[in-house]
């Protein structure tokens, strides 16, 4: 069946180093890559995504990057402050959203 | 914060017994979703619900089951539940943009089944 895998399970940076977080998926029907971040006992919170028409998004401290042809993505950090650390997720779905299949998650730690 | 509400917020129930959570979607959204969330792991799909049908399902039992409104709520019931039922569960509810959906959660139902 559809997979997601994502590493690393936990990361530990200096505030102010970047962090980067790499997803596997193997369903080639995914077209739509969301990531999550989800605080301790809160719900999880769409940062970014990134369709399968698109390399590259960045958004600020944030960027994705997608390789359709290897079925890699990955999540990018730059300058990270200590309100970053939490968990992240990589999910990837099929055309219109279906079916979201979830990575088992990174715990970032940002030390001050 | 997102339009997305859930209740009850915390439930615990007894192996064998039924349980029904509730979602409210956020306005304008015709998709929802239900996925559970075990104790330090990723939200697991569990089915998706457009226009009140069911239109996806992931490796859940017939027990898990669910209804959407047509004002786009929706019910995710479990029968006969069991102690690895004990999860967080959300609700996502969906729009469409520039071809795909954006998934907006729910603050969730943490389930224990004792």
């Amino acid at each position: 069946g559809e997979n997601v895998e994502q590493h690393p399970s936990t990361l530990s940076v200096q505030e102010g180093d970047s962090a980067v977080i790499k997803c596997t998926y193997s369903d080639s029907a995914s077209n739509y890559f969301p990531w999550y971040k989800q605080e301790l006992g809160k719900r999880p919170q769409l940062i970014i995504d990134i369709r399968s028409n698109v390399g590259e998004k960045k958004d600020q401290r944030i960027a994705v990057t997608l390789n359709k042809t290897a079925k890699h993505f990955s999540l990018h950090i730059t300058e990270t402050q200590p309100e970053d650390s939490a968990v992240y997720f990589c999910a990837a779905s099929g055309d219109g959203g279906f079916k979201t299949i979830f990575g088992a998650g990174t715990r970032l730690f940002v030390k001050a | 914060e997102t339009g997305v509400t859930q209740s009850p917020t915390h439930l615990i129930k007894t192996r064998g017994q039924q349980v029904t959570l509730r979602c409210s979607s956020q306005s304008g959204h015709n998709t929802v979703s239900w996925y559970q969330q075990a104790l330090g792991q990723g939200p697991q799909f569990i089915f998706q619900y457009y226009r009140e049908e069911e239109n996806g399902r992931g490796n859940f039992p017939p027990r898990f089951s669910g209804l959407q409104f047509p004002n786009y709520s929706s019910e995710l019931n479990v029968n006969a539940l069991e102690l690895d039922d004990s999860a967080l569960y959300l609700c996502a509810s969906s729009r469409f943009r520039d071809g795909s959906y954006e998934q907006y959660f729910g603050p969730g139902t943490r389930l224990t089944v004792t």
